[in-house]
C-alpha cells in the first residue's frame, strides 16, 4: 500500500516568508508526528497528533511554528516569518494508533527539504 | 529528551561481511524502547528493528539483529551478509518513558558504505 507522502519534496523560500508543508499519512493511521532533521544530525521531535488534536507540541521551537490536522488525516506544518535557521528536512511519520506500553512503529515519509535564503 | 550516542560517524564494510553499528543510551527509567532506522540517500527513514527494555531475548529481523546489553546501556545493530543496497545512514533511537513513549530521540547516525 501507499506509504507516507509529503509535499513539496523541496521548498526554497526567502527569509520572512510563510510556508506550508503537507503530510499525507498511511491510510488508517490515527497517530501522526513531525520531526525536523538538520544537516548531519538525527531527527528531532516537533509535534504529535492523535486524531485531530495535537497531543504534544512540546518540540515546536517557537510560536512561528504551528501544525494542524483538521480531519484526522492530512496534516500541515506552517512556519511564519521564516528564518535561515529553519532550513532543514522536515519529516512526517504516522503510526497505526499509539497505546501506551505497546510498540507502535512509526513509518516515515521522504521529507520536505526547506531552504530559507 | 533521552540521550543517544552513536560514536561511529562512518564505516566501510566489504560485501557479504557482517558489520556492527554501536549505540549507547542514557536513561534512568526502566521502561523504554530502542529502534534502528535506515536512511538511504532518498531521505526516507526505514524502520529496521525494535527492542523493548523488558524483552529477554535480542531482537532479530532477517539480516538485522540487535545486540542488547541492558547493564551497559548498549543496543548495537548487527547487519549480516552486507549487500550493496545496505549503503545508507543508520540511526539508533529511543522512546521517552511513559506516558510520552510516542516520542523518539535519535542519535547522530552512522554512515555505512558497502564495498563490492
Amino acid at each position: 500500500g501507499a506509504g507516507v507522502s509529503q509535499t513539496p519534496s523541496n521548498k526554497v523560500t526567502e527569509k520572512g516568508k510563510y510556508v506550508e508543508l503537507r503530510c499525507d499519512p498511511i491510510s488508517g493511521h490515527t497517530a501522526l508526528y513531525w520531526y525536523r532533521q538538520s544537516l548531519g544530525q538525527g531527527p528531532e521531535f516537533l509535534i504529535y497528533f492523535q486524531g485531530t488534536g495535537a497531543a504534544d507540541d512540546s518540540g515546536l521551537p517557537n510560536d512561528r511554528f504551528f501544525a494542524v490536522r483538521p480531519e484526522g488525516s492530512v496534516s500541515t506544518l506552517k512556519i511564519q516569518r521564516t528564518e535561515r535557521g529553519d532550513s532543514a528536512v522536515y519529516l512526517c511519520a504516522s503510526s497505526l494508533s499509539f497505546s501506551g506500553g505497546t510498540v507502535d512503529t512509526q513509518y516515515f515519509g521522504p521529507g520536505t527539504r526547506l531552504t530559507v535564503l | 529528551a533521552q540521550k543517544i550516542t552513536q560514536t561511529q560517524p562512518g564505516m566501510f564494510v566489504q560485501e557479504k561481511e557482517a558489520v556492527t553499528l554501536d549505540c549507547t543510551y542514557d536513561t534512568s527509567d526502566p521502561s523504554y524502547g530502542l529502534f534502528w532506522y535506515k536512511q538511504p540517500s532518498s531521505g526516507e527513514m526505514i524502520f529496521l528493528i525494535y527492542q523493548g527494555s523488558y524483552d529477554q531475548q535480542n531482537a532479530t529481523e532477517g539480516r538485522y539483529s540487535l545486540n542488547f546489553q541492558k547493564a551497559r546501556k548498549s543496543a548495537n545493530l548487527v547487519i549480516s551478509a552486507s549487500q550493496l543496497g545496505d549503503s545508507a545512514m543508520y540511526f539508533c533511537a529511543m522512546s521517552d518513558p511513559p506516558p510520552g513513549d510516542y516520542k523518539l530521540s535519535f542519535g547522530a547516525g552512522t554512515t555505512v558504505t558497502v564495498r563490492a
